[in-house]
């Protein structure tokens, strides 16, 4: 079936430092791929999506490809802040229209 | 514009009762999701349907039930509550014309 694995955290980083999020997937067909953003108590947001190979999704300083052949969707940004501090999902969306999730990396960045 | 609301918010359940969570959305989309969240964990996908009228089962069915009968509204229905369903549960909604979907704030349901 569908899947999505993402990198263990949680991550704990410096203002400004380099974020990478690794995701990895597993689907038939040609999924849409997406990272969503949680703050606390707080429900999904859509961060970026890419819907073909090679697409690259960016938002608010994230970026993401969309990479067939290693099957993967991994999240960077170059400068995190403070702000940036909250659990992040992968997920996938396939062609029979269900969406899977990863388990969510959480983030934390100090000052 | 409301988006997807979910009602109620929190709920404390005892073993052996039965509950409705609520999901409404006013955007006219044909897709719906239910999803539970455990604490520390990711979203598994309990229950999702392409449109009114239509079903179907995603990773984690059992001890759940839905229906959707109409475009904006699809509840989900737990007839014998467990201290495993204890969770939170998201709905969300996507567009028939895009892939994104768009989540509702979220039920805190405890089963004591």
């Amino acid at each position: 079936g569908n899947s999505v694995t993402q990198m263990e955290g949680p991550v704990t980083l410096s203002e400004e430092a380099f974020l990478t999020i690794n995701c990895t997937y597993t689907a038939t067909g040609y999924p849409s791929l997406f990272w969503y953003v949680q703050y606390p108590g707080e429900g999904l947001q859509l961060l970026l999506k890419a819907t073909k190979a090679d697409d690259k999704g960016s938002n608010k300083g994230f970026e993401a490809t969309y990479r067939k052949e290693t099957t993967s969707f991994h999240l960077e940004k170059g400068s995190v802040q403070v702000s940036d501090s909250a659990v992040y999902f992968c997920a996938l969306r396939s062609n029979n229209n269900d969406m899977r999730f990863g388990a969510g990396t959480r983030l934390t960045v100090k000052p | 514009n409301a988006g997807v609301t979910q009602t109620p918010k929190f709920r404390i359940l005892k073993i052996g009762q039965s509950m409705t969570l609520q999901c409404t959305q006013d955007m006219n989309h044909n897709y719906m999701y239910w999803y539970r969240q455990d604490p520390g964990m990711g979203l598994k996908l309990i229950y999702y349907s392409v449109g009114a009228g239509i079903t179907d089962k995603g990773e984690v069915p059992n001890g759940y039930n839905v229906s959707r009968s109409t475009t904006e509204d699809f509840p989900l229905r737990l007839e014998l509550a467990a201290p495993s369903q204890t969770s939170v549960y998201f709905c969300a909604s996507s567009p028939l014309t895009g892939p994104e979907a768009f989540f509702g704030q979220g039920t805190r349901l405890t089963v004591v």
